[in-house]
């Protein structure tokens, strides 16, 4: 099962931010949060993952609290080529612990 | 590097038919996985390898369902007997030992009629 809890949908303005909050209140130290996403027809896109620091790359940045029961995926300046469903994840590590199980994520959708 | 890559990207068979479904996965990736993606319940890890081991085929849904793993470039899914319910679009991902992200293929919609 999923230890990840999302919205369902959401929506942005082009060319806002987008901020999509994801709630893991059960993970564990060893756990990182990753975010992936799919754009329709296509296979998962991975977009980022973190510990416990903020993490920033040329898609996204990754904002998770101090206490790591939840996160936020900002994707600064969105487009209308990010609508998709965006998917966060907690994902152990070694053997099947470090399997992506995959929930229902948010369905982001970039309105001009 | 071009990729994971599957093949065929459409397929549509008659029930009772064999099917089997190929990925390459990105070269020097030791883990590859196959997923199934539905509507109704959404990515379903099937099984994983490491090192062309098979590590965890608990999600394959029945003996139906076999996956191999030859050598490092090449996997396959093979359904025999298709049936109808088996209709799903297949991913096949890789990746590389540590906390690095799946790189997932475009994927194989499946069709069984």
């Amino acid at each position: 099962d999923a230890k990840t809890t999302q919205p369902p949908s959401m929506d942005c303005a082009e060319g806002r931010a987008a901020n999509l909050p994801c709630n893991h209140s059960t993970i564990s130290g060893n756990e990182y949060v990753y975010w992936y996403r799919q754009i329709h027809s296509q296979g998962p896109q991975y977009i980022i993952h973190g510990l416990k620091n903020n993490e920033t790359n040329e898609m996204a940045s990754l904002i998770i609290t101090e206490d790591r029961k939840s996160s936020t995926l900002i994707l600064p300046h969105a487009t209308l080529r990010d609508t998709a469903v965006y998917y966060c994840i907690v994902r152990g590590y070694g053997g099947s612990q470090g399997n992506l199980i995959f929930g229902k994520g948010t369905k982001l959708s970039v309105k001009p | 590097d071009a990729g994971v890559i599957q093949s065929p990207r459409h397929e549509v068979t008659e029930m009772g038919q064999e099917v089997t479904l190929r990925c390459k996965p990105i070269s020097g990736h030791d883990y590859l996985f196959w997923y199934r993606q539905t509507m109704m319940r959404g990515l379903e890890l099937l099984i994983y390898f490491n090192n062309n081991v098979p590590i965890d085929d608990s999600g394959m849904p029945e003996d139906r369902f076999s996956a191999k793993m030859p050598n490092a470039s090449f996997s396959t899914l093979k359904i025999q007997p298709s049936e109808p319910r088996d209709s799903a679009v297949y991913f096949c991902a890789s990746s590389s030992s540590g906390t690095g992200g799946y790189t997932f293929g475009s994927g194989t919609r499946l069709t069984v009629v």
